[in-house]
């Protein structure tokens, strides 16, 4: 069974710096990795889609990379910034049965 | 395209009444998810379709849950007797299939959130 796991789960930081999030899935057999962001109240807006056989993506100050052999996905934002607190979460599509897992999400806070 | 269209935004109904959520798909899309979220258990998927079939089920927790797609643009998730338990948000999803060469990038809803009393 496919498991998804987002460290840490909380993070804050200073305005301006750069920070790494992390994904990992336990089963490799995927099609894509999607990294959505959710505010409070609010549905989840998907920020960049990697499609396996693809490495990274970049949108913006938004980076993601894959590893899919080491089940490993790492979303990178630059220069944070307050508008960029909120949970942002990752899915993985399987390709065995087209279904998408979702971790819990990473809480992400930015101090002005 | 309006995106993916969930209905109502809100729901607050008594234990033991019947609920329904609906969804409307972006158009072209033939892949459906519906999800249920809470805090302890994040983002879950209940059930989803592909071209208006239901695939996997396994998710849904009882048989007091039933979903249909009768068609492409239109989908239920059916509550019936709903508990407190059942108090979350629900997300409806929509993309193009895997098998599609196409982009297969996910969108979701705004959610309805429901709360049983």
């Amino acid at each position: 069974k496919q498991e998804v796991t987002q460290i840490p789960a909380a993070l804050s930081v200073p305005e301006g710096e750069n920070l790494v999030l992390n994904c990992s899935f336990t089963d490799s057999a995927i099609y894509n990795l999607q990294w959505f962001r959710q505010d409070p109240g609010k549905g989840l807006t998907s920020l960049l889609l990697i499609q396996s056989s693809q490495r990274e993506q970049t949108s913006g100050r938004l980076n993601a990379s894959l590893d899919k052999s080491s089940g490993r996905s790492t979303l990178y934002i630059a220069a944070s910034q307050p508008g960029d607190s909120a949970t942002y979460l990752c899915a993985v599509r399987e390709t065995r049965d087209d279904k998408i897992i979702f971790g819990k999400g990473t809480r992400l806070h930015i101090l002005p | 395209d309006a995106g993916v269209i969930q209905s109502p935004r809100h729901e607050v109904t008594e234990m033991g009444q019947e609920v329904t959520l609906r969804c409307k798909p972006i158009s072209g899309h033939n892949s459906l998810f519906w999800y249920r979220q809470t805090m302890m258990r994040g983002l879950e998927l209940l059930i989803y379709f592909n071209n208006n079939v239901p695939i996997d089920d396994s998710g849904m927790p009882e048989d007091r849950f039933s979903a249909k797609m009768p068609n492409a643009s239109f989908s239920t998730l059916k509550i019936q007797p709903s508990e407190p338990r059942d108090s979350a948000v629900y997300f409806c999803a929509s993309s193009r299939g895997r098998g599609n060469a196409m982009n297969t990038e996910a969108f979701f809803g705004q959610g309805t959130r429901l709360t049983v009393v």
